[in-house]
């Protein structure tokens, strides 16, 4: 149901670059602001990147964030065993499909 | 440090009215920069943005559920809550409480969420 497509799951070893996609439309991605989040096993999600690409306060800066044109991408830079986790991205959607909409969520394992 | 939390039944009848609560301390729901949202995820599965509201009430919900969802806040209790009608099994989620941005997708506090089974 999501309009942001995102893999089901990335891994990677410990201190490797991950990055995660995120494909959306003209009216999501392409004419707003994108966000993610992380979510770690049985918690609730945390606000990781915002606007793109801003990392709020105390969010490690492994953690970066772009976007091109309709499609965004979460970079972890020197992965640690902790980012283990559910990320999602997110967007302002300006069709009929709802105005705040969520990515399908991706995996990220720490092999 | 602001703080929010859920409560409410953890157990609802099919095709019943779902009700949460959801108190905000360590800061006032009035504020005129933040909306207050709810969202949601099943068992194993993403996270659904259900609606938001502002301190004057003002409401703005996710479209497949529009029909079924009422979103209301009380200032004086710096509370808000969800009701969600007809539920059916697939209403089966951890339902969150957040705080938003107003005019974005920033969701930057959050309840530790509290799990609503359907069931009879």
């Amino acid at each position: 149901q999501s309009v942001l497509t995102q893999p089901p799951s990335a891994s990677g070893t410990p201190g490797q670059r991950v990055t995660i996609s995120c494909s959306g439309s003209s009216s999501n991605i392409g004419s707003n602001y994108v966000y993610w989040y992380q979510q770690l096993p049985g918690t609730a999600p945390k606000l990781l990147i915002y606007r793109n690409n801003q990392r709020p306060s105390g969010v490690p800066d492994r953690f970066s964030g772009s976007k091109s044109g309709t499609s965004a991408s979460l970079a972890i830079s020197g992965l640690r065993s902790e980012d283990e986790a559910d990320y999602y991205c997110a967007a302002w959607d300006d069709s009929l499909s709802g105005p705040e909409v969520f990515g399908t969520g991706t995996k990220v394992t720490v092999l | 440090q602001l703080q929010l939390q859920e409560s409410g039944p953890g157990l609802v009848k099919p095709s019943e009215t779902l009700s949460l609560t959801c108190t905000v301390s360590g800061g006032s729901i009035s504020s005129s920069s933040y909306y207050w949202a709810w969202i949601r995820q099943p068992p194993g599965k993403g996270l659904e943005w259900i609606g938001s509201i502002y301190y004057s009430g003002s409401t703005y919900y996710n479209p497949p559920l529009k029909s079924r969802v009422t979103i209301s806040v009380d200032t004086s209790k710096n509370q808000f809550s969800l009701k969600l009608s007809s539920v059916t099994a697939a209403d089966t989620a951890v339902y969150y409480c957040a705080r938003q941005g107003r005019g974005e997708v920033l969701f930057d506090y959050w309840g530790q969420g509290t799990l609503v089974t359907v069931s009879s």
